[in-house]
């Protein structure tokens, strides 16, 4: 396992169309997490599955967007009719929890989203 | 909710040189965990560093360390020995150790430059 894989690495859409991204964490981790990032800003949080379950979103998560991790795998991040402001870095991360304890955060390289 | 500051966008150092990242955080919590993650141009985040709160020791990686100082909720990162490898985007980030709320809160960044 080399690591946290997302796909696309880039992506160009028109305002309006839906897009889907993936993301596949470290094979053993059970946490995933969706972070957003603009340009010159540090990542903000999004959502975060535990297993199959989403256990936390962020107010930042409009009805516009949705994520899933149907069998406790891989995860898509899915944008809605996207806006100019969507434009951003989405940058997934994964970690193993065990008990009470958390592994440090693992992040892929991000897909860059820009909406014309 | 916490909050992380890094109140330097752009710092730059001679190579071989030590140089200091700034940050601020703020909470109301007494345990938690602080990170520098390294952010290279086109690449993904990795971590840096760790420090635990409720440990007084600062945490130390090779060339990395830290300087913790909890009643200022000030965590700044030190670099010694500066190497042309070290340029990227440094980001701050605190998590609550509050089990099912596991996600990072990040600073704005400081972007770090080597002088050769």
């Amino acid at each position: 396992d080399t690591g946290v894989s997302q796909d696309p690495r880039h992506k160009i859409t028109k305002r309006g169309q839906n897009v889907t991204f993936r993301c596949d964490p470290i094979s053993e981790h059970n946490r995933l997490y969706w972070y957003r990032q603009t340009l010159g800003q540090g990542p903000e949080f999004l959502t975060y599955f535990q297993n199959e379950a989403q256990l936390e979103k962020s107010r930042l998560l409009s009805d516009r967007f949705s994520a899933e991790r149907p069998k406790g795998s891989f995860s898509t991040l899915e944008i809605q009719r996207t806006e100019q402001g969507d434009s951003a870095m989405y940058l997934c991360a994964s970690s193993l929890a065990t008990g009470l304890r958390d592994t440090e955060a693992f992040f892929g390289q991000g897909t860059r989203l820009t909406v014309v | 909710a916490q909050t992380v500051t890094q109140s330097q966008p752009e710092m730059s150092v001679q190579e071989a040189e030590t140089v200091t990242l700034s940050c601020t955080y703020d909470t109301s919590e007494s345990d938690y965990y602080l990170f520098w993650y390294k952010q290279p141009p086109s690449r993904q985040m990795i971590l840096v560093i760790r420090q635990e709160a409720y440990k007084q020791q600062n945490a130390t990686e090779n060339r990395f360390s830290v300087n913790f100082q909890k009643a200022a909720k000030s965590f700044s990162l030190k670099i010694s020995d500066s190497q042309l490898g070290d340029a990227a985007m440094y980001f701050c980030a605190y998590r609550t150790i509050i089990q099912g709320a596991q996600k990072l809160v990040f600073g704005q960044g400081t972007r770090l430059t080597i002088n050769p």
